[in-house]
């Protein structure tokens, strides 16, 4: 199984509106990603989770936090986003892509379209 | 800094032969990435080069030249289906161990 989901696939919300998007993964994969993407741009990252610590943050907004309850899970709570957040959120996940060792193939999930209005 | 560029479209023919360049200015190379998406989908993997020379994947091929900081992806019998983003990707481990994704490069296949 090669295969990371995403919940949900498109999500609509005010900028005072608190949710969640949901990523999982059953692949034993011990790295995970949150990458932002906007149209005919290639996905910028935003954080990464390595043995379910946060080992990356690339200076997201605090409105962006991300939590990694187990190995196979992996979630970005969004609280008072501005229009300009919207985009395509892309989840994926690696062998292991933090440990300075040969990098693993990184596996994307098919991500989730977020509208702030 | 880090730095990778790609063209940011390409144009061909059903049947041909094309060659999407990647340049990369990274400090740190452990690894480069070429990955397809299509629009409005998640990148999906091609390739992965860590040492010079030529990987062969039937009708995808990439290339790497480490001391020059380049690599292509040729893709050959060109199908309507391969009209998509093509995305180079480093693995760089300066400070902290991470992917950094190129421009993209938008190809259209014509019949």
């Amino acid at each position: 199984d090669t295969e990371v989901t995403q919940t949900p696939k498109h999500l609509v919300m005010g900028m005072t509106n608190k949710k969640s998007l949901k990523c999982e993964q059953h692949m034993g994969h011990r790295a995970m990603y949150w990458y932002k993407q906007k149209a005919k741009k290639p996905p910028e990252l935003m954080f990464v989770y390595s043995y379910e610590k946060l080992s990356i943050n690339e200076s997201v907004p605090s409105r962006f936090s991300p939590e990694c309850p187990n190995s196979s899970l992996l979630n970005l709570h969004l609280h008072a986003l501005q229009p300009e957040d919207s985009a395509l959120y892309l989840c994926a996940s690696s062998q292991e892509g933090t440990s300075g060792g040969a990098p693993g193939t990184q596996y994307f999930g098919p991500g989730t379209r977020l509208l702030v209005l | 800094g880090q730095n990778i560029d790609q063209p940011t479209e390409m144009t061909a023919t059903e049947g041909a032969i094309v060659q999407i360049n990647c340049t990369y200015q990274t400090s740190g190379f452990n690894g480069l990435f070429w990955y397809q998406q299509h629009a409005g989908e998640a990148p999906t993997f091609l390739s992965y080069n860590v040492l010079d020379g030529l990987e062969e994947k039937g009708r995808f091929s990439s290339f790497l030249s480490r001391s020059k900081g380049y690599s292509y992806l040729l893709l050959k019998e060109l199908q309507m289906k391969d009209s998509a983003s093509y995305l180079c990707a480093v693995y760089t481990t300066s400070g902290t161990y991470k992917y950094i994704f190129g421009t993209g490069t938008r190809l259209k296949v014509l019949a």
